[in-house]
């Protein structure tokens, strides 16, 4: 089993549709949850952290369930430049500050 | 601006030669780390240094090696004992503890030919 898991995708979603993307991951040592995101050929950035009581940043909303080890983002009103791949990314458990990668989740937003 | 450089962009490396992607810092972090991409894989991780002349391998550290003579600078080389170094290579940084979030650079893309 990956450590951590996501649905590859593509998701391809009309502008303005809201996209959500969800990710499990195995070690429930697990501390500290983000979501990147990746463009074509680029290094990932970070979107946002992801805490237990949930966030949400503009239009993109995180949640963390740690009952069932469970990560999601929502997109609302997508735009033609949210279109990348969407990378999960756990802490490796513990003191530790090593980062678990999945292998992310492409959504390409349509006019 | 802070940031982080990596250098060269492309790379095109003949079998059996070893090459050395430069990797700098400049936001005082203590922390840096070096990650391989290959397409339909996540990231995986080659070596990571947490101070000044001290590093631990990762999960694919075979035919690798790094140095962190300079909190700013953490170099990658990749030796010919590496069987498949065709990838995208990522540096990273982060302070330690806190969030643990990471900062990457650019990435140096390698072409064995």
């Amino acid at each position: 089993r990956k450590e951590v898991e996501q649905d590859p995708g593509p998701f391809n979603v009309p502008e303005g549709a809201t996209v959500a993307f969800n990710c499990t991951y195995s070690n429930s040592a697990s501390q500290s949850f983000f979501w990147y995101r990746q463009d074509c050929r680029k290094e990932p950035k970070l979107l946002m952290s992801v805490y237990s009581s949930g966030n949400e940043d503009g239009r993109f909303t995180a949640q963390l369930n740690r009952a069932s080890q469970y990560i999601s983002l929502l997109i609302r009103d997508s735009k033609l430049s949210d279109s990348a791949t969407y990378l999960c990314v756990v802490t490796g458990g513990g003191a530790t500050n090593k980062l678990i990668f999945g292998t992310g989740t492409l959504l390409a937003v349509q006019p | 601006d802070g940031g982080i450089t990596q250098s060269p962009k492309y790379l095109f490396r003949k079998e059996g030669q070893n090459v050395t992607l430069s990797c700098e810092q400049n936001l005082n972090h203590d922390a840096m780390y070096w990650y391989r991409q290959d397409p339909g894989q996540g990231l995986r991780l080659i070596y990571y240094s947490q101070i000044v002349n001290d590093f631990q391998k990762g999960d694919i550290a075979e035919g690798y090696s790094v140095s962190r003579e300079k909190k700013e600078s953490f170099p990658l080389t990749v030796t010919s004992a590496q069987k498949n170094p065709t990838a995208f290579y990522l540096c990273a940084s982060s302070m330690l503890g806190g969030t643990f979030e990471q900062f990457f650079g650019p990435g140096t893309r390698l072409t064995v030919l």
